[in-house]
Order: structure tokens, then C-alpha cells, then sequence
């Protein structure tokens, strides 16, 4: 069974880099793609991005200077690092398996950035 | 970006009833729409992808229609269980984008 798990911190001051991983079991990232979604207090999603089967990257143009997506395919895993946030990345961010929609969540991790 | 317009906000049915939820695009998306539920505390669960097409595992109680702009997910014979959010997501372009949810509720 394919499963995915965001880790990293919940807090971070603004300003400051987020960075989160997704650990993939069940399945290979070099197969599909991989994405990064948030979801907004009051429940607004946002697409974020994606690193492809190749470790090519997709980013939403609304975060393109922010945004990095990486992995590492010896540990199964991906990484999403977002540069110079405000309070306004407030977010619950999930990674997700992608085939356009997304078939496989992992539970979600909540980051608040404040100072 | 395409818009999604996501149609009613809230929604509160009795048990059994059927419900229609809408989205509607600023654009053609070409069927490539994605349905999905999520329940409070819990991480989206896909419903339908391709408009019409039910993921595997969901009861076939649930359903996708639609085409152009305007989209909609049906649930017959409401269950206590798909008390949950509901959000359509478009696939046919760059950056994908979703809708802005329904909160489903039990009358």
C-alpha cells in the first residue's frame, strides 16, 4: 500500500526557510510524480509544485521564487523547501502521488509561521 | 490561472437524500476535474478523477458529471459518513487549482 509521511517543523519565524520531507513507502518516486499542496486557514488549497519520476520540477508560478522541490531516491523520499516566508504560508501542507489529481495523501503537517 | 467556482459553500441534507455539488471553470478543462472528501482532521481521500471516472474503493453512490466549464458531484442515498468537505481540483492546465470546497452537514 502506498503511504506518505510529512515531517518537519510547525513553527518557523518568518522570514526564514520552510523545509519539509515526505517519506514514501510502498512505492518508488522514480515512478509518477510527487506533489506538495496546502491548505489555508478558511480552507483555500494551493498547488504547489511537483518533482517528476525524473526529478524534473513543475512549481506554481505564484511561488516560483520561493520554492524548491527535491529527493532522494535512496531514502524514498522527497523535500519541499519554501524561502522567505510570512505568516501568510500559514498552512496545513500535505505531499501527494500525483497523476495530474492526486490518488495517495500523507496525513498533513501543520506549520505556523510566527515570530 | 483557471478559476474554480465551487457551488454551494454549505450544504445540510437529511439522511438518504440525494446532493449535487457544483464547480464550474473559468475555462474549458476538458473533463479534467477531480473530486475529492475530506473529513475533519483527516487528509483529502480522491472520489473521482476525469470528471466521471470513480477511484477505486469509493461506493458507487458517488458520481462525476459534466464537461466544459461546469462540473458536479452527486452522492445518492446520503450515509452519515460522507458528513466531510468536499473540493474539486482542475488538472488541464498549469498551475492546477481548486475549487474552494462545500461543507457537507447532516440535517
Amino acid at each position: 500500500e502506498v503511504q506518505l509521511q510529512e515531517s518537519g517543523p510547525g513553527l518557523v519565524k518568518p522570514s526564514q526557510s520552510l523545509s519539509l520531507t515526505c517519506s514514501v513507502t510502498g512505492y518508488s518516486i522514480t515512478s509518477n510524480y510527487w506533489g506538495w499542496i496546502r491548505k489555508f486557514p478558511g480552507n483555500k488549497m494551493e498547488w504547489m509544485g511537483y518533482i517528476s519520476y525524473s526529478g524534473s520540477t513543475s512549481y506554481n508560478p505564484s511561488l516560483k521564487s520561493r520554492i524548491s522541490i527535491t529527493r532522494d531516491t535512496s531514502k524514498n523520499q522527497f523535500f519541499l523547501q519554501l524561502n522567505s516566508v510570512t505568516t501568510e504560508d500559514t498552512a496545513t501542507y500535505y505531499c501527494a502521488r500525483s497523476w495530474d489529481y492526486f490518488d495517495y495523501w500523507g496525513q498533513g503537517v501543520m506549520v505556523t509561521v510566527s515570530s | 490561472d483557471i478559476q474554480m467556482t465551487q457551488s454551494p459553500a454549505s450544504l445540510s441534507a437529511s439522511l438518504g437524500e440525494t446532493v449535487t455539488i457544483e464547480c464550474r471553470a473559468s475555462e474549458d478543462i476538458y473533463n479534467g476535474l477531480a473530486w475529492y472528501q475530506q473529513k475533519p482532521g483527516k487528509s483529502p481521500q480522491l472520489l473521482i478523477y476525469n470528471a466521471n471516472s470513480l477511484h477505486t474503493g469509493v461506493p458507487s453512490r458517488f458520481s462525476g458529471s459534466g464537461s466544459g466549464t461546469q462540473y458536479s458531484l452527486k452522492i445518492n442515498s446520503l450515509q452519515s459518513e460522507d458528513v466531510a468537505s468536499y473540493f474539486c481540483q482542475q488538472y488541464y492546465d498549469y498551475p492546477w487549482t481548486f475549487g474552494g470546497g462545500t461543507k457537507l452537514e447532516l440535517k
